[in-house]
């Protein structure tokens, strides 16, 4: 299968550990994003490499969030000193450089699942 | 981007076809119309795009009025496995991010 990977699945921790994500891309993409989903919401853009570039954080990735794709190929998402609210589903996209038709589809991983307790 | 308006929940029959409607008036002239959705506990999985005109793909087919204010998905013959929250979204092409901003969709219930 050549989708998007997130590992791990699941991860529950207790408040103030620290917790990191992987995200395998499609090989051939070279965009890759971060979206974090809480409950009854609509996933939330958070950060976007191009390459090894990071090209954009959103306001929603404090100083405890770092994320890196330090290849231009996997990514991780590490979460500092964790607190309960951030409990979310972790969702990692990636798209080619350019979407055919001028648009940018994205595919999405299965998404890492952070329970704080 | 623009904002998009879509119904908070919709039921539909099994085997019937399913029309999700989105509102985007403000929508720009460069601004593509994305359709995702979201089964339960899944990651979000593209369905179609389009910017001006109509489109059919092998999942769904895509409406858009003529001014583009509003756009239509259409699941030809709902089956059960349809059950998810389907999202609208216009983003403009090109420079800056191209990250999608999703709101919170519509509920697509298929009934059996």
């Amino acid at each position: 299968d050549t989708g998007v990977s997130q590992d791990p699945r699941h991860k529950i921790t207790k408040r103030g550990q620290n917790v990191t994500f992987r995200c395998d891309p499609i090989s051939e993409h070279n965009r890759l994003y971060w979206y974090r989903q809480t409950l009854g919401q609509g996933p939330e853009f958070l950060t976007y490499f191009q390459n090894e570039a990071q090209l954009e954080k959103s306001r929603l990735l404090s100083d405890r969030f770092s994320a890196e794709r330090p290849k231009g190929s996997f990514s991780t998402l590490e979460i500092q000193r964790t607190e309960q609210g951030d409990s979310a589903m972790y969702l990692c996209a990636s798209s080619p450089t350019r979407g055919f038709s001028g648009a940018n589809v994205l595919t999405f991983g299965a998404g890492s699942r952070l329970t704080v307790l | 981007d623009a904002k998009t308006t879509q119904p908070t929940s919709m039921d539909c029959a099994e085997g019937r076809a399913a029309n999700l409607p989105c509102n985007h008036s403000t929508i720009s002239g460069n601004e593509y119309v994305y359709w995702y959705r979201q089964i339960h506990s899944q990651g979000p999985q593209y369905i179609i795009h389009g910017l001006k005109n109509n489109e059919t793909n092998e999942m769904a087919s895509l409406i858009i009025t003529e001014d583009r204010k509003s756009s239509t998905l259409i699941l030809p013959h709902a089956t059960l496995r349809d059950t998810a929250v389907y999202y609208c979204i216009v983003r403009v092409s090109g420079g800056g991010a191209d990250g999608l901003t999703f709101g919170k969709g519509t509920h697509l219930i298929i009934q059996p």
